[in-house]
């Protein structure tokens, strides 16, 4: 079973960057899909990206294509998640979840392990 | 981007009751997302739980009263029997094409 641990909340200027990091333990990292999803104040479930360390090449949703970095860093089994150009809209609490592997097909966005969320507040 | 509409937005129902939860995926030139239909439980200060997969598949440890139906354009995700602990925003998700795309959310309440 992946457990996910995020890194704690953030107060972020307009305009600004933020960096939110999420820790896998409990499974072979390389081979852990793991998407950036967010939940803002009065909306739905947005899904902002995703990469899999094994494969390389991080796949954005194409709004924030532009802004949004998706890294990882094996050493300590980490997943990154870094917007820029920060504005009120993106107010929200982020969350790390792992994408589903089964055996005989392979990878799908659907997410089965979630972190706890991390809580980005953009204000002046 | 495939466009995922749930009905209704909000529902009350009373303990015991049946509560059912509709969703409809859409885009310009194809709806059809086969069973690539995920449903999720999300509650306040909580990350949101996966119940169902494949449109029908029951994640395991998820109660048996809730269940998942449908495919192709048309999906519902039913809970036989409400209790207190399922009030909760419920989501579902289409993960045919990139991007994942989710529902607007329906909220659940007791009656």
């Amino acid at each position: 079973q992946v457990h996910l641990v995020q890194s704690g909340a953030e107060v972020k200027n307009p305009g600004s960057s933020v960096k939110v990091s999420c820790k896998a333990s409990g499974g072979t990292f390389s081979r852990i899909a793991i998407s950036w999803v967010r939940k803002a104040p009065g909306q739905g479930l947005e899904w902002l990206g995703a990469i899999i360390p094994v494969i390389g090449t991080p796949n954005y949703a194409q709004r924030f294509q532009d802004r949004l970095k998706i890294t990882t860093d094996k050493s300590t089994s980490t997943y990154y998640m870094e917007l820029s150009s920060l504005t009120s809209e993106d107010t929200a609490v982020y969350y790390c979840a792992k994408g589903a592997y089964l055996e005989r097909s392979g990878y799908y966005n659907y997410f089965d392990s979630w972190g706890q969320g991390t809580l980005v507040t953009v204000s002046s | 981007d495939i466009v995922m509409t749930q009905s209704p937005d909000s529902l009350a129902v009373s303990l015991g009751e049946r509560a059912t939860i509709n969703c409809k995926s859409g885009q310009i030139y194809t709806s059809n997302i086969e069973n690539y239909l995920a449903w999720y439980q999300h509650k306040p200060g909580q990350p949101p739980k996966l119940l169902i997969s494949w449109a029908s598949s029951r994640e395991s440890g998820v109660p048996d009263r809730f269940s998942g139906n449908g495919s192709a354009t048309d999906f519902t995700l039913t809970i036989s029997s409400l209790q207190a602990e399922d009030v909760a925003v419920y989501y579902c998700q289409q993960y045919y094409s990139s991007p994942d795309t989710f529902g607007q959310g329906t909220k659940l309440e007791i009656k």
